[in-house]
């Protein structure tokens, strides 16, 4: 499967625990993005990054929230100290250049109880 | 900020029929337009990318359209099937900024 991975699909956890999502993209593709998405909503842009770099930030994007892409490759979005409103499938996307067709993973689907 | 709106909301229509999808975008200085779908508790699955300086894209039974100086794009799903329930979504991309914007969806229901 060449398409964008992410892992786990689904994950829950207690309030207050830290969380760690991973997004592969596509091989090929420089430009990674952290989608939010709650339901009934469409999906609300958290960052963007091209290659190694974090080149946006969201206002929704609070201090609990880091995401990294070292090398370029794989990222990560980790949210520190968990709270019910981060219930949320968060979605990665990753695209080739900057007029060109962005593809999503499958998403993982949080839930702070 | 870029602003997208689409309507309606939700759509149900009886299995065979022809039916358009709207979206409409506030500032129309966009990069391009791109539509997706959605099933229920999956991620996205893009269908067409528009750049902002074509007019349409097709591709099988799916067409759609750009006009970008009245901010609106269409979506037109020929001989519906009950496979294309799902909701579906706008993207758009503006010319500053590389985040691309969502609309809220239609949730299309195609009835057997």
């Amino acid at each position: 499967d060449t398409g964008v991975s992410q892992d786990p699909r689904h994950k829950i956890t207690k309030r207050g625990q830290n969380v760690t999502f991973r997004c592969d993209p596509i091989s090929e593709h420089n430009r990674l993005y952290w989608y939010r998405q709650t339901l009934g909503q469409g999906p609300e842009f958290l960052t963007y990054f091209q290659n190694e770099a974090q080149l946006e930030k969201s206002r929704l994007l609070s201090d609990r929230f880091s995401a990294e892409r070292p090398k370029g490759s794989f990222s990560t979005l980790e949210i520190q100290r968990t709270e019910q409103g981060d219930s949320a499938m968060y979605l990665c996307a990753s695209k080739e250049g900057r007029g060109t067709e962005a593809f999503f993973g499958q998403g993982t689907r949080l839930t702070v109880v | 900020k870029q602003e997208v709106t689409q309507i309606p909301a939700a759509l149900s229509v009886p299995e065979g029929e022809n039916l358009v999808l709207n979206c409409s975008f506030t500032d129309s200085a966009i990069y391009n337009l791109q539509w997706f779908r959605q099933d229920p508790g999956k991620g996205l699955t893009s269908l067409l990318l528009i750049q902002s300086s074509q007019r349409e894209q097709t591709s099988g039974r799916l067409n759609a359209s750009l006009d970008k100086s009245s901010g609106r794009s269409t979506l037109y799903i020929a001989a519906s099937q009950p496979g294309d329930s799902a909701t579906y979504l706008c993207a758009v991309s503006k010319v500053t900024g590389n985040q691309f914007y969502f609309g809220t969806g239609t949730s299309l229901t195609v009835i057997p």
